[in-house]
């Protein structure tokens, strides 16, 4: 029974599109994440919610736009998409604000912007 | 602002060798520490942790000890294996409510036969 699922897992597509990723997670947890994997494997915070409200938006472009319908989903969706956009992303969620407690990472969608 | 530095990579071992991959801190707080486990084509998945100053975090053979003195997080293993062979992630969130995991740049290890 996965945690913390993310769909599709693979996503290749043009330059200028729109595109969207989804992810649930099934522990009960009130914080959920986005994060940015580069080819180098840097990992970046993107956004963090909290009960479905925003927390943290590190200085992503507005084109990227989270939406969390219920504490136990947080969905991203990208318009307009870019080259420099193709990278890993991984959802993750933990109990509340993180601190001593551990996250929980998602498989990872890779997206391939051609 | 909060950070975490790791040793370059990629290390490269043989079967049965000692491991330590170093890993530093820079935090205003307490934070808490983590190593995070990344195998080929797969998401991240906690190694084991540290939440306060001495605390020895271990799982599956791998030990790290919250040095708060030196502000470091080493990872160790006495005897790799092949299966060890993934990127390792050491990681930090400081106190409840901050909403944010910061991770080093990651360690690829590589276990030769």
């Amino acid at each position: 029974d996965t945690a913390v699922s993310q769909t599709p897992k693979y996503l290749v597509t043009q330059m200028g599109n729109d595109k969207s990723i989804k992810c649930e997670q099934n522990l009960g947890h009130d914080t959920m994440y986005w994060y940015k994997q580069d080819s180098k494997k840097f990992l970046k915070i993107m956004f963090s919610y909290n009960n479905k409200e925003l927390i943290i938006n590190e200085t992503v472009p507005n084109r990227f736009s989270p939406k969390s319908p219920d504490k136990a989903h947080l969905n991203l969706h990208i318009n307009s998409l870019e080259l420099g956009d193709s990278a890993v992303y991984f959802c993750a969620s933990s109990p509340t604000g993180g601190g001593t407690r551990t996250a929980f990472f998602g498989q990872g969608t890779r997206l391939t912007v051609v | 602002g909060d950070s975490v530095t790791q040793m370059e990579g990629p290390v490269t071992l043989s079967e049965e060798a000692f491991l330590t991959i170093n890993c530093t801190y820079t935090a205003t707080g307490y934070p808490s520490l983590f190593w995070y486990v990344q195998y080929p084509g797969e998401g991240l998945q906690l190694l084991l942790k540290a939440t306060k100053a001495d605390d020895k975090g271990s799982n599956k053979g791998f030990e790290a000890t919250y040095r708060k003195e030196t502000t470091s997080f080493h990872l160790e293993k006495g005897s790799v294996q092949v299966s060890d062979s993934a990127v390792y992630f050491c990681a930090l969130s400081e106190g409840s409510g901050t909403y944010k995991y910061i991770f080093g740049t990651g360690t690829r290890l590589k276990v030769l036969a």
